[in-house]
């Protein structure tokens, strides 16, 4: 069974600051994978989606790589924001409609 | 628009209550998902939705049952549940089933049972 792991579980920066977020998954048979931002109490908002021909996408301050044969994948966010403040969830899509998620990144930006 | 809205925002049921839960979209998408997210923990896929057909069911006990009586809706209804189903139900919807179309996501029911 897929299995996927979010490396570190609470990370905290002051802001402007460069960080990095870590997605690691077991089986390299996906789809695609793609990241999510959720604030506390709320629904997920889509960020970014990399197919696994892809080997990044990039919004705005936010760029997402994705390392299949090695089962990774990386967002980077460039000069943080305090509403940058989320939980950050990768998933990966082995079949159609099945999504399995990460464990969450809880992610605090220091005015 | 971008939206799926879910009600109601809150749920406190008792054990022996019947209530449901409402998912709407007007996206035109063909595919919706039921997934269930326990605190501080991942959503998980309970059931998928494709043109108005029931296509996974993910061994969810059947006090959930849902229903999607049009492209546009999608309900969950629930009866006799346990403390332990007391979670953030979340509701989503893509274009269709294939593996490329991005899911999106409501800002989902949170559900406590007494």
């Amino acid at each position: 069974k897929q299995e996927v792991t979010q490396i570190p579980a609470a990370l905290s920066v002051p802001e402007g600051e460069n960080l990095v977020l870590n997605c690691s998954f077991t089986d390299s048979a996906i789809y695609n994978l793609q990241w999510f931002r959720q604030d506390p109490g709320k629904g997920l908002t889509s960020l970014l989606l990399i197919q696994s021909s892809q080997r990044e996408q990039t919004s705005g301050r936010l760029n997402a790589s994705l390392d299949k044969s090695s089962g990774r994948s990386t967002l980077y966010i460039a000069a943080s924001q305090p509403g940058d403040s989320a939980t950050y969830l990768c998933a990966v899509r082995p079949g159609a409609n099945n999504l399995f998620f990460g464990t969450g990144t809880r992610l605090t930006v220091i005015p | 628009d971008t939206e799926v809205t879910q009600t109601p925002k809150h749920l406190v049921m008792g054990m022996t209550n019947k209530k449901s839960l409402k998912c709407e979209q007007h996206m035109g998408h063909r595919a919706m998902y039921w997934y269930k997210q326990k605190a501080k923990k991942p959503p998980e896929l309970m059931f998928v939705y494709s043109y108005e057909k029931l296509s996974i069911n993910e061994s969810v006990p059947s006090r959930f049952s849902p229903e999607c009586p049009n492209s546009s809706l999608l309900n969950l209804h629930l009866h006799a549940l346990q403390p332990e189903d007391s979670a953030l139900y979340l509701c989503a919807s893509s274009q269709e089933r294939g593996a490329e179309n991005i899911q999106y996501f409501g800002a989902g029911t949170r559900l406590s049972v007494l």
